[in-house]
């Protein structure tokens, strides 16, 4: 069975200081990676993906994630963050039919 | 630019009553899903619909029942609320069912308590 796990429901951190949140999978077939940001009051935005290709995807706000085959990890990283990154951080799994299976969310906490 | 639109944003329902959620996509996507999420479990997919006139068991379906209405609309009904369907629901959209490049696109959720 695919699964996702996100060990740090929470992490808090100074603005512009630099962050990284941790994802792991667990899949025996071929993954496709995403993540998620969920603000306050609102639905899941996609912050970027990864199907293919380079291991280093980029996506929106300034935040990039890393695809590591051999340590099953898609870790999301932000190398100086705002008061308004502030958010819930999903990562998310798709074993190729747009069944997403999601991570249990971390909590990004800046503060000033 | 409405995207995925959800009705209503909040309800409070008592034991046993029964609630259908409503879910409308402007997109003209294909395939739509119905979500729940609780804290510490991140979103569960409770049923799919691949395209109009199908639909689809998942993770967590038991208790709910959906209806694909027509391509735009998705509902998703509580016959008989118990207190553990207390959650979050969340519709989402995509293009194509199976196709990983087109995202899925949400809706800003139905808070719904079960007293």
């Amino acid at each position: 069975a695919q699964s996702v796990t996100q060990l740090d429901s929470q992490v808090p951190v100074f603005e512009e200081a630099p962050v990284e949140l941790r994802c792991n999978y667990s899949s025996s077939v071929s993954v496709y990676l995403f993540w998620y940001v969920q603000y306050p009051n609102q639905g899941l935005q996609l912050l970027l993906k990864y199907l293919s290709g380079s291991t280093l995807v980029k996506g929106i706000n300034g935040f990039e994630a890393e695809f590591n085959k051999s340590q099953t990890s898609f870790h999301l990283r932000k190398p100086s963050v705002h008061i308004s990154d502030t958010a819930e951080y999903f990562c998310a799994l798709n074993t190729g039919f747009q069944k997403l299976v999601f991570g249990t969310g971390t909590r990004l906490l800046v503060s000033p | 630019n409405a995207g995925v639109t959800q009705t209503p944003k909040f309800q409070v329902l008592k034991t046993g009553q029964s609630m259908t959620l409503q879910c409308a996509q402007d997109m003209n996507h294909n395939s739509m899903y119905w979500y729940r999420q609780d804290p510490g479990m991140g979103l569960r997919l409770i049923y799919y619909s691949a395209s109009e006139g199908t639909t689809d068991k998942g993770e967590v379906p038991n208790g709910y029942n959906v209806s694909r209405l027509n391509k735009r609309e998705f509902s998703l009904r509580l016959e008989s609320a118990a207190p553990s369907q207390t959650s979050v629901y969340f519709c989402a959209s995509s293009a194509n069912h199976g196709d990983i490049n087109q995202p899925q696109h949400f809706g800003d959720g139905t808070r719904l308590s079960i007293l």
